[in-house]
């Protein structure tokens, strides 16, 4: 089956504490994003990656690390996490992003709810 | 920057039509999609228009697009329980990298 996986779903973690989001794709996406949801601001882009060892900030990258070392994989590192970091964060591949079609069509995984304490 | 708007909040009775709108500011959008986040999961792509085009209709689902005022319309006919959820319009000037996301719209279906 298709499908962008992320873990944790959700976690509970305290301010300075170093942690890591995975996210993992089997559809040999090139494009790979990372966006955080907040209540009345939508989605936000983080980070993406245009390919293997090709990365690049979104919209709001402060406190964010990522890297992409494999095709499949896109792990988001919160190195000093803080409260306003507490959010849903979404990964999402896209399947063709020479195509302008293809580019918006983004293929998303089930989110990882993150409460910074 | 690009910025796209929506309303919070839409309430609608079951087998009635639901309008959700969006209004974006980059003129040079190519392609206008909107996406459904159904309770506790990602986003997935519902449908989509080329700027080039006023209507495409898929099944319940009609998108009305106002290039000159810049208003997107997602219209659901005879809606359903299922149709709940939050509906995020978002354009891209055809890159994926430059995909911006309205606010999202939260979808009631009342009984």
């Amino acid at each position: 089956e298709a499908q962008v996986t992320q873990n944790p779903r959700y976690l509970i973690t305290v301010t300075g504490k170093k942690l890591t989001v995975t996210c993992s794709q089997n559809m040999n996406h090139e494009y790979m994003s990372w966006y955080r949801q907040d209540p009345g601001l939508g989605l936000r882009q983080i980070y993406y990656s245009m390919n293997v060892e090709v990365t690049d900030k979104g919209d709001v990258p402060e406190g964010y690390k990522v890297s992409r070392k494999e095709k499949r994989n896109f792990p988001l590192i919160l190195e000093s996490p803080s409260p306003n970091q507490t959010s849903l964060y979404f990964c999402a591949s896209s399947r063709d992003i020479s195509d302008p079609r293809g580019a918006g069509e983004l293929f998303f995984g089930e989110g990882s709810r993150l409460t910074v304490l | 920057g690009e910025d796209v708007e929506q309303s919070l909040f839409l309430s609608v009775r079951e087998g009635d039509s639901s309008v959700i709108n969006c209004t974006y500011t980059d003129s040079s959008s190519t392609y206008l999609y909107w996406y459904k986040q159904e309770p506790g999961a990602g986003l997935q792509l519902l449908t989509y228009i080329f700027s080039n085009m006023d209507m495409k209709q898929d099944q319940r689902l009609t998108v009305l697009l106002n290039k000159k005022d810049k208003h997107l319309s997602l219209r659901i006919a005879d809606t359903q329980t299922g149709d709940s959820a939050i509906y995020f319009c978002a354009e891209s000037t055809g890159t994926a990298s430059k995909l911006t996301f309205g606010t999202g719209t939260r979808l009631q279906v009342t009984l």
